[in-house]
């Protein structure tokens, strides 16, 4: 089946830090550009980070440059998400996905996981 | 950065009805522009891309139409699995979605 499976998420406190992991199946992820997406309680979603199917570019929200990085693990079939310095509003159920087309990317996305719940809060 | 206003936020229907979505961009995005459907507990579905193109599997009463800074979602003939959030998502350089519309049972 081709899914996409987060994991790391958990109650943090501000200035604190976590690592997402997205794993994939059913396909190869290195085969695509994937992204992170968040989405706050009640709120609607919003694009974090996204990194080229080698790992070779990868692109940020202005809020989270400098504090969020974005990085990937072929072999593993893995995308992860390092946070850092984290505040009350990045609080968020935290989507990896997949953007359509491949080496071709067309830049919405065709695949979602169901997502990591990050809670920053003292 | 290219903002995305979605409207209505709440939109109550029945069953059989005919539904519009707008999304309005803050700058010309030409018809860079996708829609999703999440449900509850669920993850998103794509439903339209480049404003008009059906994906594959979804059923033919989503339409999409617009360019340029509005662009509307049309479900026509409302259908109980129907009941859900969409939003839009703009794609023309950076991303960014609208901030969503509820569909519930009116």
């Amino acid at each position: 089946e081709v899914q996409l499976v987060e994991s790391g998420g958990g109650l943090v406190q501000p200035g604190g830090s976590l690592r997402l992991s997205c794993v994939a199946s059913g396909f190869s992820s290195s085969a695509y550009w994937m992204a992170w997406v968040r989405q706050p309680p009640g709120k609607g979603l919003e694009y974090v980070a996204c990194i080229k199917e080698d790992g070779s570019e990868e692109y940020y929200v202005d809020s989270v440059k400098g504090r969020f990085t974005i990085s990937r693990d072929s072999a593993k079939n893995s995308m992860y998400l390092q946070v850092n310095s984290l505040r009350t509003e990045d609080t968020a159920l935290y989507y990896c996905a997949r953007f359509c087309g491949g080496s071709a990317p067309r830049w919405y996305f065709d695949l979602w996981g169901r997502g990591t719940l990050v809670t920053v809060s003292s | 950065d290219i903002q995305m206003t979605q409207s209505p936020s709440t939109l109550s229907a029945s069953v059989g009805d005919r539904v519009t979505i707008t999304c309005r961009a803050s700058h010309n995005i030409n018809t860079w522009l996708a829609w999703y459907q999440q449900k509850p507990g669920k993850v998103p579905k794509l439903l339209i891309y480049k404003a008009s193109n059906l994906e594959s599997g979804v059923p033919s009463r989503f339409s999409g139409s617009g360019s340029g800074t509005e662009f509307t979602l049309t479900i026509s003939g409302l259908q109980s699995d129907d009941f859900a959030s969409y939003c839009c998502q703009q794609y023309n350089g950076s991303f960014t979605f609208g901030g969503g519309t509820k569909v519930e049972v009116k």
